[in-house]
């Protein structure tokens, strides 16, 4: 089955400057990768998906790329603010929408002001 | 639009007795929603998938006697836990894909925060 790494437990980014959020994978690449923001006690909430045969997708402050010979995808958030802070999970859908998704453990992202 | 709402958001429930969530999408149809279980500080786990008008696909290790599901429509998806014990805390999440939208995206419920006693 997948295994999904995210860099890191926790990363501490100041306010205004990009952060950068990093999602592997060990095994085939997913028909969809993608992003959600989690807040405490909350279900996570969709941001971005990005397909197989893409490299890059694009929403307003958030960035994703999506390198299958790498395995990986990374995240960012430019500009970033205050309330941007949560954990942000990396998903993984290998049916094409039919199924459920795997998740990574998420990174807890920090901006400080 | 996509809102899916559960019920309770919190329930605290003694050891033998069940416990019954539900999940419903507001504003769109969902022909599959999914259930998910989060222990603390771990990722999203996969329970099962939940297909309206036919039997629940149980992941491995989910045992389907005990965590039963029904899709009666396509809006309302239940997960009850039966004869829970301590080691069924959880939060436990539901959510829907719009089956209308052709898009691969899930669309989550606020979580159910289950203590059993």
């Amino acid at each position: 089955s997948q295994k999904i790494e995210q860099n890191s437990e926790a990363l501490n980014i100041q306010e205004g400057k990009t952060a950068t959020l990093t999602c592997n994978y060990t095994n085939y690449s997913p028909a969809y990768l993608q992003w959600y923001r989690q807040d405490p006690g909350r279900g996570p909430v969709f941001l971005l998906l990005i397909r197989e045969n893409e490299k890059e997708k694009r929403k307003e402050r958030l960035k994703v790329t999506f390198d299958t010979t790498l395995k990986q995808s990374l995240f960012h958030i430019t500009a970033s603010q205050p309330a941007d802070s949560a954990t942000y999970l990396c998903a993984l859908d290998e049916g094409g929408g039919a199924d459920g998704l795997t998740f990574g453990k998420g990174t807890h992202l920090i901006i400080q002001p | 639009g996509a809102v899916v709402s559960q019920h309770p958001s919190r329930v605290i429930c003694k050891s033998g007795t069940s416990v019954k969530i539900e999940c419903r999408s507001l504003d769109f149809q969902a022909t599959t929603m999914f259930w998910y279980r989060q222990f603390p500080k771990q990722s999203l786990m996969l329970m099962a998938t939940s297909n309206e008008g036919s039997k629940a696909t149980y992941e491995q290790g989910v045992e389907k006697d005990k965590f039963l599901i029904n899709h009666a429509s396509l809006t309302l998806s239940t997960l009850t836990v039966t004869s829970a014990h301590p080691e069924d805390s959880s939060f436990y999440i539901c959510s829907a894909r719009d089956r209308t939208s052709g898009g691969s995206e899930q669309y989550f419920g606020p979580g159910t925060r289950l203590t059993v006693t």
